[in-house]
């Protein structure tokens, strides 16, 4: 069973720094991977989706990056913000399945 | 589009007592994600269905749990008895096969 994980659990930097989440997974038999952003008492929002074959996409501030031969997903945040305070969950689809298999999350609080 | 919509948002429900959740997915996506939220587990898929077809059940954690999807546009999450330990944000989810998922806003669920 794919098993993923995401570290630190949780994360408190000042405003402007630049700032790096990471996601690990067991299985390197994934068909993609996508980031997720979470605020409180809200659903989820997709922010980047790789695919397997892909090494990393951006948009805006965010880069994620996909290393599927160490099982390993970052997501770099650039010139960090309050209003990116949130939690931020890695999930994988793997080959073998058609849901994704989610971490626990990292939890940001960007201070001003 | 209005998303997926979910109903109700907060429900607080004494134990023994039938709980019903409902989920009006987007149209022209084949997937139906249930997942349910907690602090200690994180997002758990109880099931999904394709093209309204059940595939995979599981992750429902016991006879109590069902789902239904009578067609496209219509999916339940019923619990029959409720008990305190099923309290948690249960969220419906959709997408199309590899591809971004889509979730709705939960529906937070209080079994006292």
């Amino acid at each position: 069973k794919q098993e993923v994980t995401q570290i630190p659990a949780a994360l408190s930097v000042p405003e402007g720094e630049n700032l790096v989440l990471n996601c690990s997974f067991t299985d390197s038999a994934i068909y993609n991977l996508q980031w997720f952003r979470q605020d409180p008492g809200k659903g989820l929002t997709s922010l980047l989706l790789i695919q397997s074959s892909q090494r990393e996409q951006t948009s805006g501030r965010l880069n994620a990056s996909l290393d599927k031969s160490s099982g390993r997903s970052t997501l770099y945040i650039a010139a960090s913000q309050p209003g990116d305070s949130a939690t931020y969950l890695c999930a994988v689809l793997s080959n073998s399945g058609y849901a994704l298999n989610f971490g626990k999350g990292t939890s940001l609080l960007v201070t001003p | 589009d209005a998303g997926v919509i979910q109903s109700p948002r907060h429900e607080v429900t004494e134990m023994g007592q039938e709980v019903t959740l409902r989920c009006k997915p987007i149209s022209g996506h084949d997937y139906l994600f249930w997942y349910r939220q907690t602090m200690m587990r994180g997002l758990e898929l109880l099931i999904y269905f394709n093209n309204n077809v059940p595939i995979d059940d599981s992750g429902m954690p016991e006879d109590r749990f069902s789902a239904k999807m009578p067609n496209a546009s219509f999916s339940t999450l019923k619990i029959q008895p409720s008990e305190p330990r099923d309290s948690a944000v249960y969220f419906c989810a959709q997408g199309k096969s590899g591809n971004t998922i889509y979730f709705g806003e939960g529906s937070w669920l209080t079994v006292v």
